[in-house]
């Protein structure tokens, strides 16, 4: 299986900070990272496909990068909606896996 | 857009089978582009994917639980189903309905929609 290692556990930043998170895979997994974010009690929702893509109606304070076995999510400047919960997960192989998530919360 | 939502019994005993439906609106469970998918989390632990099973009824599911899981679909409900034997309280996990969504030209997929999730333990 594909272990997924993402950092830091945990952060706590300010409303208009820069937030980054990455995600490191134990093998190449080529661009097939995807990120998704998760409030309590609430459906967790997909933010980017495939590394760099957006999905349609995700603010565009969002972005993704990488390749291979780093990957990177960053938020430009935090919104107080962005409080929350975000994990990677990688496409490339089955079993499917995820990172163990970053909980972004308010300084 | 498509929602989909969970359902079953939030406590099952140990050695009994896990049971839970997920039902599909605002799409059809027979759409010839989506992967079917459970997704578990237990308790302060990362998230588990249990597996995923197609229109036609072709599943896949995780090794490390295949013995175990039985997937499936009935177009007529619109709703597919998870059965998980034989459960211990390693089981106990808030378990996720969601929709893996494939671009076949490109190879890029992502889980989208996911249910709320709902919580089941394992305990006598």
């Amino acid at each position: 299986d594909i272990q997924m290692t993402q950092s830091p556990s945990s952060l706590s930043a300010s409303v208009g900070d820069r937030v980054t998170i990455t995600c490191r895979a134990s093998q190449s997994i080529s661009g097939y990272l995807n990120w998704y974010q998760h409030k309590p009690g609430k459906a967790p929702k997909v933010l980017i496909y495939s590394a760099s893509n957006l999905l349609s109606g995700v603010p565009s304070r969002f972005s993704g990068s990488g390749s291979g076995t780093d990957f990177t999510l960053t938020i430009s400047s935090l919104h107080p909606e962005d409080f929350a919960t975000y994990f990677c997960q990688q496409a490339y192989s089955n079993p499917l896996t995820f990172g163990g998530g970053t909980k972004v919360e308010i300084k | 857009q498509v929602q989909l939502q969970e359902s079953g019994p939030g406590l099952v005993k140990p050695s009994e089978t896990l049971s839970l439906t997920c039902t599909v609106s605002g799409g059809s469970v027979s759409s010839g582009t989506s992967y079917w998918t459970w997704i578990r989390q237990p308790p302060g632990k990362g998230l588990e994917w249990i597996g995923y099973i197609y229109s036609s009824g072709r599943t896949n599911y995780n090794p490390s639980l295949k013995s175990r899981i039985t997937m499936s679909v009935d177009t007529s409900k619109n709703q597919f189903s998870l059965k998980l034997s034989s459960v211990t309280p390693a089981d106990t996990a808030v378990y996720y309905c969601t929709r893996d969504v494939r671009l076949h030209s490109s190879g890029d997929s992502w889980f989208d929609p996911w249910g709320q999730g709902t919580l089941v333990t394992v305990s006598s």
